[in-house]
């Protein structure tokens, strides 16, 4: 059975850091892309950056501009996502989903509160 | 950049009905790129239909997605209690890979 679970979740002041943690398990991690998706509070779904399968390709939002960094580690079959100069509107659930041109397993969410 | 807009915003339907939620592009895009979710409140997102018209795993038959070029639609034959969720399509773009959501439509109990 694929799980996926998030770690991470925090409050974080504006201009802050925080480093989420996605620990991945029932399929071949080598094998799929990766992404993280967010949700801000009440609205609608936003995809915010991915990296390839064999982790040589990573890709972001435009609107993030440069302040996330994608990654993943094989040896622990984790994905991460390390968020820099946050800001109010950062503030969501992040999930890490599963998939190239889909998303066929999500994570449960975790929540980041960007505020001062 | 492709823009997906969803209709209705809401929609208000009795369990037994027949729903049929929209998703328009901004131009016309590859079926195959082209996915269908639902989301119950406090959980994430769940893969209902993949290239258009494919029924994930464990999906109940009476969704189904259809369309191309730019115009798609999810239909559920026959509304269940538990189908009463917000419903969201995706596009995935190669070049660069980026992923786009339309905005939700929310199915709600009439």
């Amino acid at each position: 059975e694929v799980q996926l679970v998030e770690s991470g979740e925090g409050l974080v002041q504006p201009g802050g850091s925080l480093r989420l943690s996605c620990a991945a398990s029932g399929f071949t991690f080598t094998n799929y892309a990766m992404s993280w998706v967010r949700q801000a509070p009440g609205k609608g779904l936003e995809w915010v950056s991915a990296i390839s399968g064999s982790g040589g390709g990573t890709h972001y939002a435009e609107s993030l501009k440069g302040r996330f960094t994608i990654s993943r580690d094989y040896s622990k079959n984790t994905l991460y996502l390390q968020m820099n100069s946050l800001r109010a509107e950062d503030t969501a659930i992040y999930y890490c989903a599963k998939g190239g041109s889909y998303f066929d397993n999500w994570g449960p969410g975790t929540l980041v509160t960007v505020s001062s | 950049e492709i823009v997906l807009t969803q209709s209705p915003g809401t929609l208000s339907l009795s369990p037994g009905e027949r729903a049929t939620l929209s998703c328009r592009a901004s131009q016309s895009v590859s079926s195959i790129y082209l996915a269908w979710y639902q989301q119950k409140p406090g959980q994430a997102p769940r893969l209902l239909i993949y290239e258009a018209s494919s029924r994930a795993t464990g999906i109940p038959d009476r969704f189904s997605g259809s369309g191309s070029g730019t115009d798609f639609t999810l239909t559920i034959s026959r509304l269940e209690p538990e189908d009463f969720a917000v419903y969201y399509c995706q596009l995935y773009g190669s070049s660069p890979p980026r992923y786009t959501f339309g905005q939700g439509t929310k199915l709600e109990i009439k």
